[in-house]
């Protein structure tokens, strides 16, 4: 059974140009996290889906950041038009379920805007 | 302070030593997570204790929980150089399980 797994691992990009990160959960996890980790601070949660639900964006950035999870295909999430600030680890984790158990994280995108 | 913040920041100790890190949090938990980061790296699950229970084991590892402090602590024993890494201990909100990370607790082991 893969882990969860994320792509791209490395993003560099200019700013005002767009970044979309993906991740695949594990095999049978229908519950997709997202955090940010800035340099040399814990991980931030950002948002909670579930197959073709947002459940909880309270820690998006009200503009330019969006995610989706299709019933098909991983989950992405989008920033447009960067900014250097966006520059950050993007975290992606998985349960099978909520409220109780442990999330599996993957290896995280590394986001660099010039 | 925020929800899970790990004390010390940072610990350096030597091959063999023990090294122990505390967790605070402020809100009511069902349970506390404590992960592991090697540098550059994702995160690895190390160990989920639940609110009933009071201490737990893992390998070299020992977290306990003390509710009516709030409290947390992960207790590595002889330790080895391999388990240079930032430690993070972090709690799911009561519903959704979105977890709250504190800062971590950066630990070098000297060989």
């Amino acid at each position: 059974n893969a882990g969860v797994m994320q792509n791209p691992r490395h993003l560099v990009r200019r700013r005002g140009q767009e970044a979309r990160l993906r991740c695949s959960p594990m095999k049978g996890h229908s519950h997709v996290y997202w955090y940010r980790q800035l340099p040399e601070e814990g991980l931030k949660f950002m948002v909670y889906l579930q197959k073709e639900n947002i459940i909880d964006e309270s820690g998006m950035p009200k503009e330019r950041f969006s995610a989706e999870f299709p019933k098909e295909g991983p989950s992405i999430l989008r920033i447009q038009q960067v900014v250097r600030g966006d520059s950050a680890a993007y975290f992606c984790a998985s349960s099978p379920t909520s409220g109780k158990d442990t999330q599996y994280f993957g290896p995280g995108t590394r986001l660099t805007v010039l | 302070s925020q929800q899970g913040e790990e004390d010390p920041q940072a610990l350096s100790i030597q091959e063999g030593e023990n090294a122990t890190m505390n967790c605070s949090y402020k809100t009511s938990i069902n349970n506390l997570q404590w992960y592991r980061q090697n540098s550059g790296r994702g995160l690895v699950h190390l160990i989920l204790i639940r609110s009933n229970e009071r201490e737990k084991h893992s390998g070299r590892l020992r977290v306990t929980l003390d509710t009516s402090k709030k409290s947390s602590s992960l207790l590595i024993t002889a330790s080895r150089a391999a388990d240079t890494a930032s430690y993070f201990c972090a709690t799911p909100k009561a519903a959704g399980n979105k977890l709250t990370f504190g800062g971590g607790t950066r630990v070098l082991v000297k060989p």
